[in-house]
């Protein structure tokens, strides 16, 4: 079974301080993503990767940084965290498959609160 | 862009019987694939099932199944038999077949009574 791992499952930190969200997935997933997820809001896309030190933007970057040095880890970073990016975040990878497309496997996700 | 509706924040249904959720999304592209995930009050999120665009046979796993209206841009999860288990947040999500990124809709908290 796929397995994707987030480094914490409960997170408080402070208005301003750097934060660190790390994900590792163990079946050589070519993408891997950071979602956040808040009520009524569904899950939003923050950034993507399809390769190793590749990003691409997703719906709500502001904010928001990524580094994908090695093939299975994905970090998200709030450069300076506020109130506002309190939340749960979600890690998900997949691979492009020749059988079309796959589903995405999932993280347990990470509940984040800035005071 | 691709949007994907849930227009139902909450249901409710009996155990044993059958529930039906609602999902309509829209695109101008033909060639996509839609899901449907579960995620549990434990939170890890976990995919129910899946249908690809191309199919006219609509996607059945188990006592879930799917009604997909291509024409209509709907994609509705029919759970027959509901159980206690089946008590989760469910997100209905597009993809297009060459693209990575994958839309969900706000979610449908599902509650199974006994």
């Amino acid at each position: 079974d796929v397995k994707v791992t987030q480094s914490s499952r409960y997170l408080v930190k402070r208005t301003g301080e750097k934060v660190f969200l790390e994900c590792v997935q163990d079946m050589d997933h070519e993408n891997m993503f950071w979602y956040r997820q808040d009520p009524g809001l569904g899950l939003r896309l923050i950034y993507f990767s399809y390769d190793v030190k590749m990003k691409e933007k997703g719906d709500i970057p502001e904010g928001y940084s990524v580094s994908r040095e090695k093939k299975e880890r994905f970090s998200l970073i709030l450069e300076s965290a506020s109130t506002n990016q309190t939340s749960m975040y979600l890690c998900a990878s997949f691979n492009t498959g020749i059988e079309g497309r796959q589903p995405q496997h999932f993280g347990d996700g990470t509940r984040l609160s800035i005071l | 862009a691709q949007t994907v509706t849930q227009s139902q924040p909450e249901m409710s249904v009996q155990e044993a019987e059958t529930v039906t959720l609602s999902c309509t999304y829209d695109t101008s592209e033909n060639n996509y694939y839609l899901f449907w995930y579960k995620q549990p009050p434990s939170r890890q999120m976990i995919l129910v099932i899946r249908q690809e665009a191309y199919k006219q046979q609509n996607a059945t796993e188990n006592r879930f199944s799917v009604n997909f209206q291509k024409a209509a841009k709907s994609f509705s999860l029919k759970i027959s038999d509901s159980q206690l288990g089946d008590t989760a947040m469910y997100f209905c999500a597009f993809i297009l077949y060459n693209n990575n990124d994958m839309r969900f809709g706000a979610g449908t908290r599902l509650t199974v009574k006994p």
